[in-house]
């Protein structure tokens, strides 16, 4: 199975802030990678589909880059709604592992 | 607009079965690569198994035996039968559709999720 590893677990930022996750994969997934973003109680929403895609109506403050075993998502300037959990998933094969998910907290 | 609906959680004794539904309207489940995704109370997220439109399945090693992912094109809905459950089954289930496509993918229509508590 290929290992999904985000980083940080835990990351606090304030608004307007331009926030980096990382995401790295055990062995190449090419550009197979999404990110989602979930709140408290809600199901994930997609944000970037084939690593650096943006998923429609994503507004382009949310950007991704990366291919192989390494990928970022980055938020260039944060808003109060974007406080949340993301994961990255990689779908190049079977079972599509997630990250862990990186908590984005208000600091 | 796309609506996927999941229900059939609730509580059950460990051994026991459960059988979860995903209806859909909006998208046709029969033609697409369907999904269903689990997250443990506080815990990340799991993939747990997907039927493809040409009916190909697949599982996660932790439910394979245990699970059997299903549709009924006819209601348009898809199912999650679970069987032998443990307490580490114990989540939220989502169903998602797929998409496919060399320059698509990820799961981007969700439902909003069924809790099963496998607890004595």
């Amino acid at each position: 199975d290929i290992q999904m590893t985000q980083s940080p677990s835990t990351l606090s930022a304030s608004v307007r802030d331009r926030v980096t996750i990382t995401c790295r994969a055990s062995q190449s997934i090419s550009s197979w990678l999404a990110w989602y973003q979930q709140k408290p109680g809600k199901a994930p929403k997609i944000l970037i589909y084939k690593a650096s895609s943006l998923e429609s109506g994503v507004p382009s403050r949310f950007s991704g880059s990366g291919s192989g075993t390494e990928f970022t998502l980055t938020i260039s300037s944060l808003q109060p709604d974007d406080f949340a959990t993301y994961y990255c998933q990689q779908y190049n094969s079977y079972p599509y592992t997630f990250g862990q998910g990186t908590k984005l907290e208000i600091k | 607009e796309v609506q996927l609906v999941e229900s059939g959680g609730g509580l059950i004794q460990p051994g026991g079965s459960l059988r979860l539904s995903c209806a859909a309207s909006g998208v046709s489940v029969s033609s697409n690569y369907m999904n269903w995704v689990r997250q443990a109370p506080g815990k990340g997220l799991e993939w747990v198994s997907v039927i493809y439109s040409g009916g190909t399945t697949y599982y996660a090693d932790s439910v394979k035996g245990r699970f059997t992912i299903s549709r009924d094109n006819s209601k348009n809905t898809l199912y999650l039968q679970m069987n032998t459950l443990r307490a580490e089954d114990t989540a939220v289930y989502y169903c998602a559709r797929q998409r496919v496509g060399a320059t698509s993918g990820g799961y981007d229509y969700w439902g909003q999720g069924t809790l099963v508590t496998v607890s004595s």
